[in-house]
C-alpha cells in the first residue's frame, strides 16, 4: 500500500474488555513496530517484528499485551482485561529491512478505556 | 538509562521567524538520530542523521548532528502556519539487528502565529 494503515482509528471500550488493534505495513517492509503514545509524551516502544517473529518484545508493559504477525505482513496488537491506564494512541510503524532504516508511521488508533 | 531530551517543550513564534529546536541524548549503542513532525496522530519522517557535522536540508528545514557533544538541532527558517506541529526527536539503537527500537523525546510543540 501507499503507507502504513491502522484500524480502527478510534476505539472506545469498557474496563475489563478485550481489544484488538490492526496494522497494515507498507508493502514489502519486513520490519514492523508498535509504539504507544500517551498525551504530551513521545511514542514509547512496545514490540518489534522481523518477519513473523517478535525480535524484541521488551517494551510490552505486562502479560495483558500480546502481538502477532502470522504471515509477516499484517499485525494485530491484543490487549486483554483493559484498564483505564491503557488509554493512549497506539502507533504502528514499518521499515524496509529493520537494519536501522527509516521507520514510517501509521495514523494510529486512539484507545479510550472507560 | 537511555534517554532523549528535547527543548524547549513549547514555542510560539510569528510567521517568518526562524526557530531552532534542540535534542540531546544519552544512549548506549547509538546508531542514528531521527526527526519527525507530528500534526495529528501520524509522525511524519523528516531526517535521519548518522554522521557528525553533515547538514541535511529539505526546503526550509535543516538539521545537523554532533556525536561528540551528543545533540542535534532542527532549524526551520521563514516559518509558516503550516509548520505548527509537535516535532519529535528519536534515537535508533544498534544491537546488530536484535532490535531496531527508537527512543523518543517528549517533543517540542511549535505554534506559528500569522
Amino acid at each position: 500500500g501507499a503507507g502504513v494503515s491502522q484500524t480502527p482509528s478510534n476505539k472506545v471500550t469498557e474496563k475489563g474488555k478485550y481489544v484488538e488493534l490492526r496494522c497494515d505495513p507498507i508493502s514489502g517492509h519486513t520490519a514492523l513496530y508498535w509504539y504507544r503514545q500517551s498525551l504530551g509524551q513521545g511514542p514509547e516502544f512496545l514490540i518489534y517484528f522481523q518477519g513473523t517473529g517478535a525480535a524484541d518484545d521488551s517494551g510490552l508493559p505486562n502479560d495483558r499485551f500480546f502481538a502477532v504477525r502470522p504471515e509477516g505482513s499484517v499485525s494485530t496488537l491484543k490487549i486483554q482485561r483493559t484498564e483505564r491506564g491503557d488509554s493512549a494512541v497506539y502507533l504502528c510503524a514499518s521499515s524496509r529491512s529493520g537494519r536501522g532504516d527509516t521507520q514510517y508511521f501509521g495514523p494510529g488508533t486512539r484507545l479510550t478505556v472507560l | 538509562e537511555d534517554k532523549v531530551v528535547q527543548s524547549p517543550l513549547s514555542l510560539v513564534v510569528h510567521e517568518g521567524d526562524t526557530v531552532t529546536l534542540n535534542c540531546s541524548y544519552e544512549v548506549t549503542n547509538f546508531r542514528s538520530l531521527l526527526w519527525y513532525k507530528q500534526e495529528k496522530k501520524a509522525p511524519t519522517f523528516l531526517f535521519m542523521l548518522t554522521s557528525s557535522g553533515i547538514e541535511k536540508k529539505s526546503g526550509r528545514l535543516s538539521s545537523i548532528l554532533d556525536k561528540k557533544e551528543l545533540f542535534s538541532i532542527l532549524n526551520i527558517t521563514a516559518t509558516q502556519t503550516g509548520d505548527s506541529a509537535v516535532y519529535l526527536c528519536a534515537v535508533g539503537m544498534n544491537y546488530g539487528g536484535a532490535t531496531n527500537k527508537l527512543i523518543f523525546g517528549t517533543g517540542t510543540l511549535l505554534a506559528v502565529q500569522p
